[in-house]
C-alpha cells in the first residue's frame, strides 16, 4: 500500500533553514509528480510546491517562491522541501501527497510540523 | 489566481441528517474540482474528484455535484465518523490548487 513519511520537521529560528524529507513506499516513485501542502495551526491548507515525476519542472505558491525549493532523488524514493528564510507565517504542519492528474492529491502523508519562532 | 469560497464555514448536524456543503470559484473551472475531508491531527482524505467521482472505497453516503463555478458536496445520512472538516480544491490551475476555507460539521 502507499505509505508517505515525512520528517525533518522542528523548531527553527527567523531567517534560519530546514530541510524535510518525505520518504515513499508502495508505488513506483519515480513515475509520479509530488506536491508539498502546508496547514498552519487553525487554519486552512495551502498548496506549496509540485515537481514532475522526474524532476524537469517545479511549480511554487507565490508565498514560498525564490525561498523554498522542492526537489526529489528517485533512487532514494524521496522527496524534499528546502526552506530558507523561514517566517513565523512559514510555520505550518508539511504534508507531502502523491499527484495524480485526475485527483490531484490521492495519498497524503501523516505530516511534520515546523515552527518559526525566536 | 482562483479563489475558492466554502459555505457555511460550520455548523451542528445530528447523526442522520442530510447535510449539503458549498463550494464557490472565482471563475470557471468546469470539473475540476476536489473534496476532502479532515480529521483532529489527521491528514486530508480525499472523498471526490471530477466535482462528481467517489474516490474508490469511500461510503456511497457522499456524492458531489456541480460545474463551472458552484458546487455542492452532499452527505445524505450523516453518521459519527463523518464529524470532520471538508475541503474543496480546484485544480483547474494544475498542478496548483487552490483549497476552500473549510467547513466544520459539528455535532448537534
Amino acid at each position: 500500500q502507499v505509505q508517505l513519511v515525512e520528517s525533518g520537521g522542528g523548531v527553527v529560528q527567523p531567517g534560519g533553514s530546514l530541510r524535510l524529507s518525505c520518504a515513499a513506499s508502495g508505488f513506483t516513485f519515480s513515475s509520479y509528480g509530488m506536491h508539498w501542502v502546508r496547514q498552519a495551526p487553525g487554519k486552512g491548507l495551502e498548496w506549496v510546491a509540485f515537481i514532475r515525476y522526474d524532476g524537469s519542472n517545479k511549480y511554487y505558491a507565490d508565498s514560498v517562491k525564490g525561498r523554498f525549493t522542492i526537489s526529489r532523488d528517485n533512487s532514494k524514493n524521496t522527496l524534499y522541501l528546502q526552506m530558507n528564510s523561514l517566517r513565523a507565517e512559514d510555520t505550518a504542519v508539511y504534508y507531502c501527497a502523491k499527484d495524480n492528474p485526475t485527483t490531484v492529491h490521492d495519498y497524503w502523508g501523516q505530516g511534520t510540523l515546523v515552527t518559526v519562532s525566536s | 489566481a482562483i479563489r475558492m469560497t466554502q459555505s457555511p464555514s460550520s455548523f451542528s448536524a445530528s447523526t442522520g441528517d442530510r447535510v449539503t456543503i458549498t463550494c464557490r470559484a472565482s471563475q470557471g473551472i468546469s470539473s475540476y474540482l476536489a473534496w476532502y475531508q479532515q480529521k483532529p491531527g489527521k491528514a486530508p482524505k480525499l472523498l471526490i474528484y471530477a466535482a462528481s467521482t467517489l474516490q474508490s472505497g469511500v461510503p456511497s453516503r457522499f456524492s458531489g455535484s456541480g460545474s463551472g463555478t458552484d458546487f455542492t458536496l452532499t452527505i445524505s445520512c450523516l453518521q459519527s465518523e463523518d464529524f470532520a472538516t471538508y475541503y474543496c480544491q480546484q485544480y483547474y490551475s494544475y498542478p496548483e490548487g487552490t483549497f476552500g476555507q473549510g467547513t466544520k460539521v459539528e455535532i448537534k
